[in-house]
């Protein structure tokens, strides 16, 4: 298997504009999760999808990120408009089962966005 | 709620030193622990894990033992290489829940 698969794996863009990153999970995983990596705040939990539905996305900082699960191979992560302080790397991972279960997830080589 | 709480880092060491990373959580119910290994420019990597009580993680030198009466599962490596430089995340999985709860990683540096 190939892997969870994120794309692109750098971004540039200007503040205002619309970022979209996008992910490939495991095939057979009913799991997905995003987050996001910085500095200051380590890596953080955005959303959980489980079988294609969100289910918890309390992590989402705020109106301007979106993400959607269209099927079960493939889903996005939007950021729109994009500001400077949403330069971070992004995560996706998937999980056969999800958390609560013996199962890990498993991480993609992220995105790294950098919004001037 | 649940959490993980990693020694801060970084970490540094001549190689062939013991490494040491210390990890305690807090969980309500029989959590699944599990060790992280990011490497430069990479997503995490599953290192190790332990989904019960006295089990005994291992991989690729590194262990851990689940702790239920210290809540704790530290990661240790007899010798160091130049190779382990790495960030390393505890994290947990409980029962009941579907998150897994990362610690704040702890950066290793191996001088040769």
């Amino acid at each position: 298997d190939a892997g969870v698969i994120q794309s692109p794996r750098h971004e540039v863009t200007e503040m205002g504009q619309e970022v979209t990153l996008r992910c490939k999970p495991i095939s057979g995983h009913n799991s997905l999760f995003w987050y996001r990596q910085t500095m200051m705040r380590g890596l953080e939990l955005l959303i959980y999808f489980n079988n294609n539905v969100p289910i918890d996305d309390s992590g989402m900082p705020e109106d301007r990120f979106s993400a959607k699960m269209p099927n079960a191979s493939f889903s996005t992560l939007k950021i729109q408009p994009s500001e400077p302080r949403d330069s971070a790397v992004y995560f996706c991972a998937s999980s056969p089962q999800g958390g609560g279960t013996n199962t890990e997830a498993f991480f993609g080589q992220g995105t790294r966005l950098t919004v001037v | 709620g649940d959490s993980v709480t990693q020694m801060e880092g970084p970490v540094t060491l001549s190689e062939e030193a013991f490494l040491t990373i210390n990890c305690t959580y807090t969980a309500t119910g029989y959590p699944s622990l599990f060790w992280y290994v990011q490497y430069p420019g990479e997503g995490l990597q599953l290192l190790l894990k332990a989904t019960k009580a006295d089990d005994k993680g291992s991989n690729k030198g590194f262990e851990a033992t689940y702790r239920k009466e210290t809540t704790s599962f530290h990661l240790e490596k007899g010798s160091v290489q130049v190779s382990d430089s790495a960030v390393y995340f505890c994290a947990l999985s409980d029962q009941g829940t579907y998150k897994y709860i990362f610690g704040t990683g702890t950066r290793l540096k191996v001088l040769a």
